[in-house]
């Protein structure tokens, strides 16, 4: 069964400093890997997808890599700024029972603080 | 903005009372989802539509009933429903759906925050 980590489950940074957030998972088979943020009692607003074929992927100051391999992903945030507070998630599509499914971490709370 | 419409945006009702949460897209989508997400919880999968089909049932009680009327609605019907069923309702959608070799990335609405009392 796939189970998907993400640590710190909560950092806080000064603004302006650059950020790595973690990400683990324990079955390497997987399809593809999302981040999302989610800012509270909203929705999830999708960041980047990394297919299985590919490394990394890149939007803004964002950089999202992968290590299929290593069962590993980081989400990397370039000059970060309180507007980048929110909850950020990892997800990774794989099979799962016969289906494929989205699984879920349980994310990284951000704060950026002025 | 979300490309995913959610309405209501709250919804307080008894346990004894039959509502509606409503999900639209209007980016061709073929693949629409229900995740139900509890405070400082990942969102967990609940159905999946593909194709107007429900593909995916993961084992939800069946005081939740979906519906997809058409390729850009979803529907979740709720009746009997009990306190713990409180929490926010996501609807999701994307090209074709998990079953279908689909790796685009998901959509999602900003949630229904559902209370039961």
């Amino acid at each position: 069964k796939q189970e998907v980590t993400q640590i710190p489950a909560a950092l806080s940074v000064p603004e302006g400093e650059n950020l790595v957030l973690n990400c683990s998972f324990t079955d390497s088979a997987i399809y593809n890997l999302q981040w999302f943020r989610q800012d509270p009692g909203k929705g999830l607003t999708s960041l980047l997808l990394i297919q299985s074929s590919q490394r990394e992927q890149t939007s803004g100051r964002l950089n999202a890599s992968l290590d299929k391999s290593s069962g590993r992903s980081t989400l990397y945030i370039a000059a970060s700024q309180p507007g980048d507070s929110a909850t950020y998630l990892c997800a990774v599509k794989g099979k799962q029972g016969g289906s494929e499914k989205l699984v879920f971490g349980k994310g990284t709370k951000l704060t950026v603080n002025p | 903005d979300t490309e995913v419409t959610q309405t209501p945006k709250h919804l307080v009702m008894g346990m004894t009372n039959k509502k509606s949460l409503k999900c639209e897209q209007h980016m061709g989508h073929r693949a629409m989802y229900w995740y139900k997400q509890k405070a400082k919880k990942p969102p967990e999968l609940m159905f999946v539509y593909s194709y107007e089909k429900l593909s995916i049932n993961e084992s939800v009680p069946s005081r939740f009933s979906p519906e997809c009327p058409n390729s850009s609605l979803l529907n979740l019907h709720l009746h009997a429903l009990q306190p713990e069923d409180s929490a926010l309702y996501l609807c999701a959608s994307s090209h074709r759906g998990l079953a279908f070799g689909d790796n685009s990335p998901l959509h999602f609405g900003n949630g229904t925050r559902l209370t039961v009392t």
